[in-house]
């Protein structure tokens, strides 16, 4: 069975730290891996990474993919009080019927404290 | 343009009714995805649908769930004689084609079994 595991489940900092959360994954079909940001409503996409080492950036947040180790670490740099959100790290299939099936984390809860 | 609408936001049923959820894709999209998230937990993905069309409900429980996105319509998932594990918050999120990145999530039905 497909499995993705993030770590840490929660984590508390106070603004202007610089955050890692990590998600690694184990399954079948890989195409890409993508981290969402959910607040307390619906989760709304961030990065979406395909290939080993190509760094994305947006703003403060910033993402890497390394598949040979099969893990990916989301950045937060000068954290603000509205990052906190649960961080949900996805991995989808290459295509055909499974294209819309997701394998989501537990996601991390992360708390961020002026 | 309005983005993947859900209704109701809350429902309350008690152990045995039937629960109801409805998904308006964006305009224009025509690929539905149903996902379900236990407290604590991350999304579990339940059934991809098409227009008229079941794609993969591989991720539905067996009895009691179904799901339909008619021609016309939003789309439905439908749970009968709901049991207190059926409480939980009900994604779902629409794309124009096949794709396996960021598609636009709504806000989440959450449905509450007493």
């Amino acid at each position: 069975e497909d499995k993705v595991v993030q770590s840490p489940l929660s984590l508390v900092v106070h603004e202007g730290d610089t955050v890692t959360l990590n998600c690694s994954y184990e399954v079948t079909n890989f195409r890409s891996l993508l981290w969402y940001k959910q607040e307390k409503k619906a989760p709304t996409f961030l990065f979406m990474l395909t290939s080993s080492g190509i760094e994305k950036k947006s703003g403060r947040l910033s993402s890497i993919l390394d598949k040979k180790e099969l893990f990916s670490i989301l950045n937060i740099t000068a954290t603000q009080t509205g990052d906190s959100a649960v961080y949900l790290c996805a991995v989808s299939p290459p295509g055909g019927t499974s294209y819309g099936k997701l394998t989501f984390g537990q996601g991390t809860i992360l708390t961020v404290h002026p | 343009n309005a983005g993947v609408m859900q209704n109701p936001r809350h429902l309350v049923r008690r152990r045995g009714q039937e629960a109801r959820l409805r998904c308006s894709p964006m305009k224009g999209h025509s690929h539905v995805y149903w996902y379900r998230q236990l407290p604590e937990e991350g999304l579990k993905f339940m059934v991809y649908l098409q227009k008229e069309n079941i794609i993969d409900e591989s991720g539905m429980p067996k009895e009691r769930f179904s799901a339909e996105f008619p021609k016309e319509g939003p789309s439905i998932l439908r749970i009968q004689q709901v049991v207190r594990g059926d409480s939980a918050a009900y994604f779902c999120a629409s794309s124009p084609f096949e794709v396996n990145y960021g598609y636009t999530f709504g806000s989440g039905t959450r449905l509450t079994v007493v």
